[in-house]
């Protein structure tokens, strides 16, 4: 069966600080792969989404990026944090090669900048 | 006019009680529609996939109205462990996903 592992699970950073997020899938080949956002009481914000290695699409300007250096992993990234980045960030994936298909979670990782 | 609306809520109903509620999404061309459920705090989960001619899973029963443009969500003989947050999920595109911010619904004993 499939499993995505996101870590860490919270994190405090101060504010200009780096970030650096994982997630991993197991027990898939080719997935696709997203970052979301959640704000406190809002919606899901796509950050990023790559449907293959390397490739990376971007769906807000910011000073986040991300990169997928293996099949399975998926990284979230940023060289200097900002207050407005704190948030519940979830990664998550769907079978890949087709399209349309349910989107699996992983359990967060909730950051608070201050 | 966002991808994706949803009436916030709360929803507040005893047990055992019918709670119902849309979300309605701004592409036509959309192609895939579900229904996700998120406790607090924690990560959304699928509740159901919505077909075209609407499905029932166990209480759960998802309605889509392609004409209207809209998708519903009905919990029969609800329990308090429904009490969470309810997430209407429509596809933008062939690889997107876009969210609503979600419905609260609270069952009291």
């Amino acid at each position: 069966s499939q499993t995505i592992h996101q870590w860490p699970a919270t994190l405090v950073q101060p504010v200009g600080s780096p970030l650096s997020l994982e997630c991993t899938v197991e027990g898939t080949s080719n997935p696709n792969l997203y970052w979301y956002r959640q704000a406190a009481g809002r919606g899901l914000q796509l950050l990023f989404y790559s449907v293959g290695i390397g490739q990376i699409s971007s769906e807000v300007p910011q000073n986040l990026s991300a990169s997928r250096p293996q099949d399975r992993q998926f990284i979230l990234s940023s060289k200097k944090l900002l207050l407005s980045d704190s948030g519940f960030y979830l990664c998550a994936w769907t079978r890949g090669g087709t399209t349309n298909e349910k989107l699996f979670f992983g359990s967060g990782t909730q950051l608070s900048v201050l | 006019r966002k991808e994706v609306e949803q009436d916030p809520g709360p929803f507040n109903v005893p047990e055992g009680a019918t709670v119902a509620f849309n979300c309605t999404y701004s592409n036509s061309a959309s192609q895939s529609f579900f229904w996700y459920r998120q406790d607090c705090r924690k990560e959304p989960k699928l509740l159901m996939s919505v077909y075209s001619s609407g499905n029932e899973d166990g209480r759960f029963t998802a309605q889509l109205n392609r004409a209207s443009q809209y998708i519903s969500l009905l919990i029969r003989d609800s329990k308090l462990s429904d009490s969470a947050t309810y997430l209407c999920v429509v596809t933008v595109n062939d690889y997107k996903l876009s969210f609503g911010a979600g419905t609260t619904v609270t069952v009291r004993a």
